[in-house]
């Protein structure tokens, strides 16, 4: 079971350019959620989706966008990427439910330096 | 505004103690709450989950708390171990919606062998 599985591990981008993060879950999960990582502060939510065809935004989503077109796929996209956007990212996956509570799984991080 | 505050930042104690790690939180109208462990480099995983109604979950040599009229959970480490060194981070599921988790900042836990 691979659970939660984001890439690329590391990246260096420069001023201006623009890539995509990926993310895939094989748990079934409905909701998806991207974070960002920042020394000495806690995660702080990007974007997130309840269900394929689903986003909205989180508390920090400019210079970003999302697409779920499927349940195992979130996708985050950085446009135009700036030195504020070096930090580690963070996608995560949960199936909310009133007996079960909000257990989130998370992938292992994409580190991403913008230089 | 609904935050988690985690005091200590970080906590160094010598192997086979007792410790107990802290979080509190501004708001009491919570779905649930969570304890998370972050090895350097590496994603969160959860140790346990407690939610709104429940008081306390055991796992293993964990336990942890919640007093939601208080604002505050802790989580328990029996006996530690070196491998029990890691970054524990705290994080409430606001009511409101189950996207609204804001997490603390962490306790940066080393177990001296």
């Amino acid at each position: 079971n691979a659970g939660v599985t984001q890439t690329p591990k590391f990246r260096i981008l420069k001023i201006g350019q623009s890539m995509t993060l990926q993310c895939t879950q094989d748990m079934n999960h409905n909701y998806m959620y991207w974070y960002r990582q920042d020394p000495g502060m806690g995660l702080k939510l990007i974007y997130y989706s309840v269900g394929a065809g689903i986003t909205d935004k989180g508390e920090v989503p400019n210079g970003y966008n999302v697409s779920r077109s499927t349940t195992e796929d979130f996708p985050l996209r950085l446009e135009l990427a700036a030195p504020s956007q070096t930090s580690v990212y963070f996608c995560a996956s949960s199936f909310p439910g009133q007996s079960s509570g909000n257990t989130i799984y998370f992938g292992e991080g994409s580190w991403l330096t913008v230089v | 505004k609904q935050e988690v505050t985690q005091i200590p930042a970080a906590l160094s104690v010598p192997e086979g103690e007792n410790l107990v790690l802290n979080c509190s939180f501004t708001d009491s109208a919570i779905y649930n709450l969570q304890w998370f462990r972050q090895d350097p480099g590496k994603g969160l995983t959860s140790l346990l989950l407690i939610q709104s109604s429940q008081r306390e979950q055991t796992s293993g040599r964990l336990n942890a708390s919640l007093d939601k009229s208080s604002g505050r959970s802790t989580l328990y480490i029996a006996a530690s171990q070196p491998g029990d060194s890691a970054t524990y981070l705290c994080a409430v599921n606001f009511s409101g919606g189950y996207q609204k988790v804001t997490f603390g900042t962490g306790t940066k836990l080393q177990v001296i062998p």
